[in-house]
C-alpha cells in the first residue's frame, strides 16, 4: 500500500529556520511535491523534486533522497505567514494524468 | 500558472438534498480532474478520477452512486453530492493537470466547504 509519514505538528519562531520531514512507501515513484495550505482554503504548490538532491527557490528548498524514500522542506527566515499546514504527496506511476498520494500534513505553528 | 476554479465555495444543504459542485479549468483542457475530500485536520483523500467523455474511477470505499460524477467538456468536471447526510460534510477539492505543457505540478480549485444539516 501507499504510506507517507510526516510530524503532525511543529512550532518554530519567527526568523528562524525549520526542517519538515517526510518518509515515504510508494509502490512506485514519480515525483514528490510539497504543498502549502492555510486553514480552509485549497493547497498551493510550493516544490517538486524527481531527482536526488536539492531544490530551492527562495525562503523555501526540498530534498529529496530517493532511496531512502525521504524528503524534507526547509524554511527559512520564518515569518508568521508561514503558519500553515505543509504535505507532503507522491506522484506514485508515470502518466500524465496521475493523482497525488499525500501525507496527512505538518501543522506549523509561527510563533513570535 | 493554470487556474482552476470551484464553485461554490461553501453550502450548507438539508440532509437527504442533493448538492452539485463545478470544477473548472480556466486557460488549460483538462482530460482529467481529480476530485479529493479532506475532514478537518485529516489530509486529503482520493475519491475519484474523473475522465472527459467516460465514467470516472472510484477509490476504494467510495460510493459511486452517492458521489456522482460528470466530465462533460475538456473544461469542466462537476461532482454531485446525492442525498447528503451530515456525515458527507467535508472540504472537497478538485485539482488537474496542464499535461500541454508537461506541467509536473497539480492546480487546485479553491474549494467546496459543504455542511448537511
Amino acid at each position: 500500500g501507499q504510506n507517507i509519514d510526516q510530524p503532525t505538528e511543529m512550532t518554530a519562531t519567527e526568523g528562524a529556520i525549520v526542517q519538515i520531514n517526510c518518509t515515504y512507501q510508494t509502490s512506485g515513484f514519480n515525483g514528490l511535491f510539497w504543498y502549502q495550505q492555510h486553514a480552509g482554503e485549497a493547497p498551493t504548490f510550493l516544490s517538486y523534486n524527481v531527482l536526488d538532491g536539492l531544490e530551492e527557490k527562495g525562503r523555501f528548498s526540498s530534498f529529496l533522497s530517493r532511496s531512502k524514500g525521504y524528503s524534507y522542506l526547509l524554511l527559512k527566515e520564518l515569518q508568521m505567514k508561514d503558519s500553515a499546514s505543509y504535505l507532503c504527496a507522491v506522484r506514485d506511476r508515470w502518466g500524465g494524468n496521475t493523482p497525488l498520494v499525500f501525507g496527512k500534513g505538518t501543522r506549523l505553528s509561527v510563533i513570535a | 500558472g493554470a487556474v482552476v476554479s470551484q464553485h461554490p465555495s461553501w453550502v450548507i444543504c438539508k440532509s437527504g438534498t442533493s448538492v452539485k459542485i463545478e470544477c473548472r479549468s480556466l486557460d488549460f483542457q483538462a482530460t482529467t480532474m481529480f476530485w479529493y475530500r479532506q475532514f478537518p485536520k485529516q489530509s486529503l483523500m482520493l475519491m475519484a478520477t474523473s475522465n472527459e467523455g467516460s465514467k470516472a474511477t472510484y477509490e476504494q470505499g467510495v460510493e459511486k452512486d452517492k458521489f456522482l460524477i460528470n466530465h462533460a467538456s475538456l473544461t469542466l468536471s462537476t461532482l454531485t453530492v446525492t442525498s447528503a447526510h451530515p456525515e458527507d460534510s467535508s472540504f472537497y477539492i478538485c485539482s488537474a493537470r496542464d499535461t500541454r505543457i508537461a506541467a509536473t505540478e497539480a492546480f487546485f480549485g479553491q474549494g467546496t466547504r459543504l455542511t448537511v444539516v
